[in-house]
């Protein structure tokens, strides 16, 4: 079945970096888009950007662009999302999804959680 | 940017009653852009419903959606012990292209 396996929680100070991935399968990799969704505590849900796993295109939400940076490595069927310079604003819920027609989402990878504190 | 916003903030009902939870947005969109979702705790969102009123792939059809314009409905005919939990719609825009209501919170009374 479609699947989108997320690496596991993550702890960052403020300043720092932090990159997350999402291996896909079940489907054809290159075939569908891939975006990243954040949740903060009591926040709704967040679109921050896609990436087209077969040629590597990117677009970014304008709140997240300079910040933020999407990859791919087809041989692993696997999408990454960095964001840096991390602020405690940045503590989120962060998704990986697949594209659906350009509109909507589905299936969303388990989620994993980041944790900025000092 | 477009705004959704749903209503009620948090819905109390009963197993078997039928659920009405709504969703507007701040300037009229197409159908063919209105999604909703179901998030149980802990779990990841879950596609329920796209272009408004259709159906994904094994969800019950006690589950529908209707709406056009700016107002938007998710109806549960029956509900079941397993739809309690948090519905978000969401719509394709521009700039930002994706944006999501701020959720409703459906518990059992």
């Amino acid at each position: 079945q479609v699947q989108l396996l997320q690496s596991g929680a993550e702890m960052r100070k403020p300043g720092a970096s932090v990159k997350v991935s999402c291996k896909a399968s079940g489907y054809p990799f290159t075939g569908y888009e891939i975006h990243w969704v954040r949740q903060a505590p009591g926040q709704r849900l967040e679109w921050m950007g896609w990436i087209n796993p077969n040629n590597g295109k990117t677009k970014y939400s304008q709140k997240f662009q300079g910040r933020v940076t999407m990859a791919v490595d087809s041989s692993i069927s696997t999408v990454y999302m960095d964001l840096s310079r991390l602020t405690s604003d940045d503590t989120a819920t962060y998704y990986c999804a697949r594209d659906q027609r350009a509109v909507w989402f589905d299936p969303w990878g388990q989620g994993t959680l980041v944790t900025v504190s000092s | 940017e477009i705004v959704l916003t749903q209503s009620p903030g948090t819905l109390s009902l009963s197993p078997g009653e039928r659920a009405t939870l709504s969703c507007r947005a701040s300037q009229s969109i197409s159908r063919s852009y209105l999604a909703w979702y179901q998030q149980k705790p802990g779990q990841a969102p879950r596609l329920l419903i796209f272009g408004a009123v259709s159906r994904a792939t094994g969800i019950p059809d006690r589950f529908s959606g209707s709406g056009s314009g700016t107002d938007f409905t998710l109806t549960i005919s029956r509900l079941e012990p397993e739809d309690f939990a948090v519905y978000y719609c969401q719509q394709y825009g521009s700039s930002p292209p994706y944006t999501f209501g701020q959720g409703t919170k459906l518990e059992i009374k």
